[in-house]
């Protein structure tokens, strides 16, 4: 069975500190991987999308990595601002056919001034 | 280019009463997904329609839902009689091909549907 498991599940921390969310997938056959971000009451924004040959992804303040052997994926927040509040979910795509994703229950963070 | 499009933003139904929601994709997307995030829990996969044909229903419940996306206008999902369980927040996503490494599936803000 194809299982999308995020830890931790809340991280709260001050501002400035550098984050890692952590990913994991049962099935290494991924097509891609893609970070999101939820805010409360609200829909999902794409952050990074990594395909299944790339190792790593990087926009602004946020790496995202890839390892398909041993089936993790990690976002590193650079530098974290009470502006990143808000749930990160991590989503697999297995399929060349289609886009659809299995999600991860996501990481509930917030950062305090 | 609007996003994907989805209404209403809130829903608020009674047991028992029916609920549609709409989901309008991007211009130029054929390939709709729905998805329904049940509180604190993940988004879950429900269907995946392109026009006038579902895809993959894997995720949807056997009775009393329902999905379609026309030739013409949005897509829909359909709650019949619905229940208190069904209250959730219902994604919908679109992309412009199924195929390749350059597609993306974008998302809607959801409807979130409350039954009382």
């Amino acid at each position: 069975k194809q299982e999308v498991t995020q830890i931790p599940a809340a991280l709260s921390v001050p501002e400035g500190e550098n984050l890692v969310l952590n990913c994991s997938f049962t099935d290494s056959a991924i097509y891609n991987l893609q970070w999101f971000r939820q805010d409360p009451g609200k829909g999902l924004t794409s952050l990074l999308l990594i395909q299944s040959s790339q190792r790593e992804q990087t926009s602004g303040r946020l790496n995202a990595s890839l390892d398909k052997s041993s089936g993790r994926s990690t976002l590193y927040i650079a530098a974290s601002q009470p502006g990143d509040s808000a749930t990160y979910l991590c989503a697999v795509r297995y399929g060349y056919n289609t886009d659809k994703l299995i999600f991860g229950t996501g990481t509930r963070l917030q950062v305090f001034p | 280019n609007a996003g994907v499009m989805q209404n209403p933003r809130h829903l608020v139904r009674r047991r028992g009463q029916e609920a549609r929601l709409r989901c309008s994709p991007m211009k130029g997307h054929s390939h709709v997904y729905w998805y329904r995030q049940l509180p604190e829990e993940g988004l879950k996969f429900m269907v995946y329609l392109q026009k006038e044909n579902i895809i993959d229903e894997s995720g949807m419940p056997k009775e009393r839902f329902s999905a379609e996306f026309p030739k013409e206008g949005p897509s829909i999902l359909r709650i019949q009689q619905v229940v208190r369980g069904d209250s959730a927040a219902y994604f919908c996503a679109s992309s412009l091909t199924d195929r390749g490494r350059d597609t993306e599936a974008f998302f809607g803000q959801g409807t979130r549907l409350t039954v009382v």
